[in-house]
């Protein structure tokens, strides 16, 4: 079966960092992405990890370890307008489609 | 164009109608994909096409759903005698091409409400 869990809320403030897990089970694996996806609107890429480690790419950064079946996406420096749902997602076999999970919904204050 | 786009943003519809849904992926991707995103449900996959092909249409829930695409452009997913159960924001993707690492552009979506 496919299966992909992540945290359903989160809080944080502005200015600090935030780690959102996920974990997989899936029968195959082709990379795993991340999404942002504000209220209302189309998602937008964040990041790609097909490679165990650390990818780095600004304020956002997404590790893997694809052993464990793990993924977390970290922000740093937090501000408001990363209130945002959070979308982890794992490519298929064939890479033909998205496996998504349920989403991070982030909640940044002041 | 410079994006993912679709048509209507929003469409009401009465239990028994069927409707289309329209997307017009980004110029020069040979990859489209549908989704739909049900309240509280993550994104679930309806199908994927290749050029004007579906090889993959693992995700649609019933024969009540079709897709099409022509020209390796637009797409077009038909819901017949639609069912409450069928609310939902469908979500339309493009990539430039499929396998490891592609990236799959997202347009805004279309929300659909069955009465």
């Amino acid at each position: 079966g496919q299966n992909i869990d992540q945290p359903t809320e989160m809080t944080a403030t502005e200015g600090a960092i935030v780690q959102i897990n996920c974990t997989y089970q899936t029968s195959g694996f082709n990379g795993l992405f991340w999404y942002q996806q504000h209220a209302g609107e189309a998602p937008t890429f964040l990041s790609y990890n097909v490679l165990d480690g650390l990818e780095e790419k600004g304020r956002f950064s997404s590790f893997l370890s694809r052993s464990k079946g793990y993924s977390y996406l970290l922000l740093k420096e937090l501000q408001m307008k990363d209130s945002a749902s959070y979308l982890c997602a794992v490519g298929n076999q064939a890479g033909t489609a998205l496996i998504f999970g349920k989403g991070t919904t982030l909640s940044v204050s002041s | 164009g410079a994006g993912v786009s679709q048509s209507p943003s929003n469409k009401v519809t009465e239990k028994g109608k069927d409707v289309e849904l329209r997307c017009d992926p980004i110029s020069g991707h040979t990859a489209l994909y549908w989704y739909r995103q049900s309240l509280g449900q993550g994104l679930e996959f309806l199908i994927y096409f290749q050029g004007n092909s579906a090889p993959d249409k693992s995700g649609l829930p019933s024969d009540r759903f079709s897709a099409e695409r022509t020209g390796g452009s637009v797409s077009t997913l038909t819901i017949q005698r639609t069912q409450q159960e069928d609310s939902a924001v469908y979500l339309c993707a493009s990539s430039s091409g499929v396998g490891t690492g592609r990236t799959q552009y997202f347009g805004p979506g279309t929300r659909l409400t069955v009465l």
